[in-house]
């Protein structure tokens, strides 16, 4: 039972634009939601977070929004650089439970 | 210092070898963990230890024994493994043990069995 997905495995966006990478989740109980980035070789970066008491949290060019009712995030960045380009895992916890549960990712290409 | 060290990057074993995976960090992070993440999946939990102590184990098998010698450090022994077990074994630290702030993560030993 995949409790976070991410649906789309691939996005490609033009550079300068925004980039809108969607994730969902079925665990109501879940009530904090990260984003990583992954580099091929690298481990996973920690880019953004949420709690579930607030629906939009911002840093920089990374924008995350949460509906709760619909159980789904995005990941919003504005303007996408090709440095952006990498696979984006969405995760999400119940805070205490110590255990992240991530989504299958999906690869951000930026195109020149 | 703000990086989880993992060592080595790479590792070839026999299924009969007896190997361990290394992992440090120094940013006083109090809540360590073992990923295992296997081609085009997510990473899959495996451990975690808070305050130096086991408190969740996945239900791995005992061919992976998990130790945390001090708060800095953790390895993973590997004993009698088999090919399916090859995969990218990342670990992660966090701040508390709630992963309140994020988890930091190493860049992973890509574990191959033969």
């Amino acid at each position: 039972d995949q409790q976070v997905k991410q649906n789309s495995p691939s996005l490609s966006v033009q550079e300068g634009r925004i980039s809108i990478l969607n994730c969902d989740y079925t665990n109501s109980m879940f009530d904090y939601f990260l984003w990583y980035k992954k580099y091929p070789a690298e481990g996973p970066t920690f880019l953004i977070s949420i709690s579930s008491i607030k629906d939009k949290n911002e840093d920089g060019r990374f924008t995350v929004f949460l509906n709760k009712s619909a159980k789904h995030l995005s990941l919003h960045i504005v303007p996408s650089q090709p440095g952006d380009s990498a696979v984006y895992f969405c995760a999400a916890t119940v805070q205490g439970a110590q255990k992240l549960v991530f989504g299958q990712g999906t690869r951000l290409t930026i195109n020149p | 210092d703000t990086e989880v060290t993992q060592t080595p990057k790479h590792l070839v074993m026999g299924m009969t070898n007896k190997k361990s995976l290394k992992c440090e960090q120094h940013m006083g992070h109090r809540a360590m963990y073992w990923y295992k993440q296997k081609a085009k999946k997510p990473p899959e939990l495996m451990f975690v230890y808070s305050y130096e102590k086991l408190s969740i184990n996945e239900s791995v098998p005992s061919r992976f024994s998990p130790e945390c010698p001090n708060s800095s450090l953790l390895n993973l022994h590997l004993h009698a493994l088999q090919p399916e077990d090859s995969a990218l074994y990342l670990c992660a630290s966090s701040q508390d043990s709630q992963g309140n702030y994020g988890y930091t993560f190493g860049s992973g030993t890509r574990l191959t069995v033969v």
